[in-house]
């Protein structure tokens, strides 16, 4: 398995709470990438990085920010949290970017925004 | 723009019949083409990747998937199911920068 660590795992936060996400890589791997996961949609990219301090937005970035301070931890914010966001986030990392890469990904965070 | 669909939101079958999950894409490139398994309250993992080396590619747990770029498809397959089979299950067409775009997902249900 890839060495992938999303912390939380679970979380239930408030309407207008900041909430933040943790990814945590062991591979040495140089992209990283958080996707949300929604029945009806599979999985849609929210922002992703491409090196330290290197990120970029996804197919659905409105409502959050990212960072990238060392190659091993990407972080998700939600600045201020909105039941939209309710969802399951995945955390994704690759060694290169090519297109024909594989995507390994992290177990998951349970979000519930009431 | 590159898209995936997937036909069907939900395949039932019984234990040791046949599996067919489809996967039509769209793309304007040569496509790099990915199958993803999802089980329950788990993250995703990856079957099997289709890189033009081969139009018949196999992957784990004894699936495999056939590229046809005459129909734009790429179906996953597996000649008897098992009731470990059951999950939820993505394709994905690879795009610039390493991204995935995936498909809607298919929930496979496996019947003793």
């Amino acid at each position: 398995d890839a060495g992938i660590t999303q912390s939380p795992r679970h979380k239930v936060t408030e309407t207008g709470t900041p909430v933040t996400l943790r990814c945590h890589q062991t591979e040495n791997h140089r992209y990283m990438y958080w996707y949300r996961q929604d029945p009806g949609h599979g999985l849609r990219l929210i922002h992703y990085s491409y090196g330290v301090k290197d990120t970029d937005k996804g197919e659905v970035s409105d409502g959050y920010s990212v960072s990238r301070s060392k190659t091993e931890d990407f972080l998700l914010t939600l600045e201020s949290a909105t039941s939209s966001q309710t969802s399951v986030y995945f955390c994704a990392i690759s060694e290169q970017g090519g297109v024909g890469n594989t995507i390994y990904f992290g177990e998951g965070s349970w979000l519930t925004v009431v | 723009a590159q898209s995936v669909t997937q036909l069907g939101s939900h395949v039932s079958v019984s234990e040791g019949a046949l599996v067919l999950l489809r996967c039509n894409y769209s793309s304007s490139v040569p496509p790099y083409l990915f199958w993803y398994v999802q089980y329950p309250n788990q993250g995703l993992q990856l079957l099997l990747k289709y890189t033009s080396a081969a139009t018949l590619v196999k992957g784990i747990n004894g699936f495999e998937a056939e590229f046809k770029k005459s129909e734009t498809s790429f179906h996953l397959t597996k000649p008897s199911a098992h009731m470990s089979d059951a999950a939820e299950y993505f394709c994905a067409v690879g795009n610039q920068g390493g991204k995935l775009i995936f498909g809607q997902g298919t929930e496979l249900s496996v019947k003793p």
